[in-house]
């Protein structure tokens, strides 16, 4: 069982779209983590999410911590090919033996 | 600053076998976690290593080690290698006191 489920599972658009990812939890959590995986790479982070109710933005990239910090969303506006990769959530793990939880991640396919 | 490298990149191993994968951090990080990804469970934590110290270890069996050298390299070893081991490994370092993961491209283990 995943601590964080992310949804969907897979996502493919249209170049010019725009796509939301979710992430949610029923545990609260202190913090949250955005990365992007793309093939043959490890996983790049995008963004930490520190406050309930905290949007930040990273260009076309809006992020969302839900104000009671168990959810988190990731939405792009006019989605480009450069933004296909796995989309992975993660959290502080469930006990002080964990370093990282991750959700199971979004696949995302950009098609021009 | 150079990224986190991996060595080797890819590699292929028969049942029973040991392998022993190789990671060096960013410089200036002493923290080293290592991850197991596949697509059935995605992005799973292994152990993180700290100061030549394993602070955190996920719930994996003891088949799975490592250690920690004093210049922060790290390595992990699986020793009597299963067909369900075939996975990507991803290293990643921590500068102190942050959460925030910085990965390496991975060793991508096949088990035959």
């Amino acid at each position: 069982t995943q601590l964080l489920e992310q949804s969907p599972q897979f996502l493919s658009i249209q170049e010019g779209e725009n796509l939301t990812v979710y992430c949610n939890s029923s545990s609260v959590f202190s913090s949250l983590q955005w990365y992007r995986q793309e093939p043959g790479e490890g996983p790049v982070l995008l963004v930490t999410v520190v406050t309930g109710g905290e949007v930040k933005k990273l260009k076309r990239l809006t992020f969302q911590f839900g104000d009671a910090r168990k959810d988190s969303s990731l939405h792009i506006t006019a989605a480009q090919p450069g933004d296909t990769g796995l989309y992975l959530c993660a959290g502080p793990g469930p006990s002080n033996d964990y370093k990282l939880s991750f959700g199971a991640g979004t696949t995302v396919t950009v098609r021009a | 600053k150079a990224g986190v490298t991996q060595t080797p990149r890819y590699l292929i191993k028969t049942r029973g076998q040991q392998v022993t994968l190789s990671c060096s951090p960013i410089s200036g990080h002493r923290s080293v976690s290592w991850y197991q990804q596949t697509p059935g469970q995605g992005l799973q934590f292994l152990f993180e290593y700290f100061s030549e110290t394993q602070r955190n270890k996920g719930n994996f069996p003891g088949r799975f080690s490592g250690r920690q050298f004093s210049n922060s390299r790290s390595e992990m070893n699986v020793s009597t290698l299963e067909l369900g081991d075939s996975a990507l490994y991803l290293c990643a370092s921590s500068p102190a006191g942050s959460d925030t993961q910085y990965f390496g491209p991975g060793t991508r283990l096949t088990v035959l």
